[in-house]
């Protein structure tokens, strides 16, 4: 079965500063894909990027962009220039058998102003 | 696009009793999912629908809980005889196939 590790259960950083978000998994499957999910305060998950495990350029969306390292089992998000809209919890997924996402315990982030 | 639409946003009920949750996909997508969230946690899989087929459920998924999504639209969560470790947040998603999932709000089951 697929795993999912976040190890940084909080962080907080000042807005306008540059954040790393930590994730590791455990797959079998030779082709997979990884994403980070959003989930602010009371409101509802929202998809922040996608990577497929195939592709070896690392994902990329206007602030967040992830370091994508395949072989060491590797997901980590970065977040440019943080804004306090940033603040909420993050969770690292796998998408397992093209059917089910398998979710990280999270990682509850603070944008401070 | 309207989105992921669950119906609803929160539910209290007392133990014993059976609670109905229903969630409409995104028109077009085929495939809809449902997880559940306790506090602090990531959301678990509980089951997914291809059209109007269940083709997978977790083994969190008792006796108690049953899924339909009749005609391949809609999807209805029951759960029979709530017990107190029931309470938490029930996701919906949807997706086209092998595509990313969008959520709706979820709802928020308490059982006192």
């Amino acid at each position: 079965a697929q795993t999912v590790t976040q190890s940084q259960p909080e962080m907080s950083v000042q807005e306008a500063e540059t954040v790393t978000l930590s994730c590791t998994y455990d797959t079998s499957e030779s082709n997979y894909y990884l994403f980070w999910y959003k989930q602010p305060p009371s409101r509802q998950m929202i998809l922040v990027i996608r990577q497929e495990a195939y592709k070896q350029q690392n994902a990329t969306e206007n602030r967040f962009s992830v370091n994508f390292q395949k072989a060491a089992k590797s997901f980590s998000l970065k977040i440019s220039d943080s804004q306090l809209g940033d603040t909420a919890m993050y969770f690292c997924a796998s998408l397992q058998g093209a059917q089910k996402l398998v979710f990280g315990q999270g990682t509850r982030l603070t944008i401070n102003p | 696009d309207t989105g992921v639409s669950q119906d609803p946003r929160h539910k209290i009920t007392k133990r014993g009793q059976n609670v109905t949750f229903r969630c409409d996909p995104i028109s077009e997508h085929n495939r809809l999912y449902w997880y559940r969230q306790t506090l602090g946690q990531g959301p678990e899989f509980l089951t997914y629908f291809q059209n109007e087929a269940q083709l997978e459920k977790s083994r969190l998924l008792s006796d108690r809980f049953s899924a339909e999504r009749p005609k391949g639209s809609f999807s209805t969560l029951e759960i029979q005889r709530t017990e107190q470790g029931d309470s938490a947040m029930y996701l919906c998603a949807s997706s086209l196939e092998f595509a990313e999932q969008y959520f709706g709000p979820g709802t928020r089951l308490t059982v006192t």
